[in-house]
């Protein structure tokens, strides 16, 4: 199992914000940077996050990041239908020498 | 444009192995470390593992480790993963992603569509 844990369904309607929380530990999240990461339906995954609160070019400044001590959230405001898909945490480990992702959230536009 | 296409997926015996490969165009490939990530049928994303721009750094998950090995081809733009003795939990879609930097890590910035490989007798 993974070593960041998500919640694995956040809900809302059109319009509301939605924060999803990413649980980690010195040796993660604690210690590095944290990513995160859209995956639609059917699709690859998606950069959506990067250096803890950093947006890539193209992505809505709709969607924001924030880390505190070894927990990261990633925050969507004003909620849109095409918003609806699962959402990763990732970091560095350094007790593993490699890279983890958070179990995953599902987001789901009520 | 930048493009990642894996290829080399199929269905394999246990304990039997699999090459897989990721052309990579639209980028300078020989700057970027390179991943390879999966997802098996109805999980979440597992890294798998990394190798640096230049090839000098590599890491593997531990579900890996000593099976898999990584390996590029900076002239021909690609990123390869020889998978060895594998097992049922072997079975998941492999994505190839480049790396944001050189070396492991500034985050996976760009993912191919993915090449499904299931293992099975």
């Amino acid at each position: 199992q993974s070593v960041l844990t998500q919640p694995p369904s956040a809900s809302g309607t059109p319009g509301q914000r939605v924060t999803i929380s990413c649980s980690g530990s010195s040796s993660n999240i604690g210690s590095h940077y944290v990513y995160w990461y859209q995956q639609l339906p059917g699709t690859a995954p998606k950069f959506l996050i990067y250096f803890n609160d950093q947006r890539p070019s193209g992505v809505p400044d709709r969607f924001s990041g924030s880390k505190s001590g070894t927990s990261a959230s990633l925050a969507i405001s004003g909620l849109r239908s095409e918003d609806e898909a699962d959402y990763y945490c990732a970091a560095w480990d350094d007790s593993l020498s490699g890279y983890v992702f958070g179990t995953g959230t599902k987001v789901t536009v009520l | 444009q930048m493009q990642l296409v894996e290829s080399g997926g199929g269905v394999v015996q246990p304990g039997r192995s699999l090459s897989l490969s990721c052309a990579a165009s639209g980028f300078s490939f020989s700057n970027y470390a390179m991943h390879w990530v999966r997802q098996a049928p109805g999980k979440g994303l597992e890294w798998v593992t990394v190798m640096s721009s230049d090839g000098s750094i590599r890491h593997y998950a531990d579900s890996v480790k000593g099976r898999f090995t990584i390996s590029r081809d900076n002239s021909k733009n690609t990123l390869y993963l020889q998978m060895n003795s594998l097992g049922t939990e072997d079975t998941a879609v492999y994505y190839c992603a480049k790396d944001k930097g050189r070396n492991p890590t500034d985050g996976l910035d760009y993912w191919g569509q993915g090449t499904l490989v299931t293992v099975s007798s």
